[in-house]
């Protein structure tokens, strides 16, 4: 079963923040997130292992509730280079399933 | 150390034909997967091989097929090609349930 992401996409200028959450109606142990740029494949970002766990990247950071079956990525100050279309990625077996993506688009 | 390698880049097929896609994981993985991906959509799994044995499946007719080899190496074949498998299939290779390392990926165009 795949995850279910929001928003869809989002615009935002330089400097401003962004959420993009990833829920999951199975189990999740673990959540994967990658970026990809137009014409590019797939990069991972992170993942995250434990539930309530938070990790970071730069100004990119994500969080993990187990419980609530959810992820968010949180980007802070945003840059040029942030723009891509972002996924969450899931493993329940051995497979990891992808979200729709949520294209991110950063205006100067 | 190379990355994940795909071939062929781009392919152009009829309906009806058969298609075989190559991918190559990265250095010290063992674990390969396939994905398609529609413009504008998020990957959709197709399997995983492990072991020279498909270890997982995702929602695709039999008419998708693959192949694991010693060195790890995979292939993906298609055979009785419809319009709607046109799209981006990715191979992303792994050690284990690590983090998934992609290929440049394989554009194919039906007509």
């Amino acid at each position: 079963q795949q995850p279910v992401q929001s928003p869809q996409a989002v615009i935002l200028r330089e400097g401003e923040d962004a959420v993009i959450n990833c829920s999951s109606s199975k189990a999740l142990y673990s959540v994967h997130w990658y970026r990809q740029k137009h014409g590019e494949a797939p990069v991972f970002l992170m993942i995250l292992l434990k539930g309530g766990e938070q990790k970071g990247h730069d100004k990119i950071s994500a969080s993990f509730n187990e419980k609530k079956q959810q992820s968010s990525l949180y980007l802070t100050a945003s840059q040029l280079s942030y723009s891509g279309t972002y996924f969450c990625g899931t493993a329940v077996n051995n497979d990891m399933r992808f979200g729709a993506g949520t294209r991110l688009t950063v205006k100067p | 150390d190379a990355g994940v390698t795909q071939s062929p880049t781009h392919l152009i097929k009829t309906r009806g034909q058969q298609v075989t896609l190559r991918c190559s994981p990265k250095s010290g993985h063992d674990t390969v997967s396939w994905y398609q991906q529609a413009l504008g959509q998020g990957p959709q799994f197709i399997f995983q091989y492990y072991e020279e044995e498909e270890r997982q499946r995702g929602n695709f007719p039999d008419r998708f097929s693959g192949h694991q080899f010693p060195n790890y190496s995979s292939e993906l074949n298609v055979n009785a090609l419809l319009l709607g498998d046109s799209a981006l299939y990715l191979c992303a290779s792994s050690l284990g349930r690590g983090k998934l390392f992609f290929g440049s990926g394989t554009q194919l165009s039906v007509l």
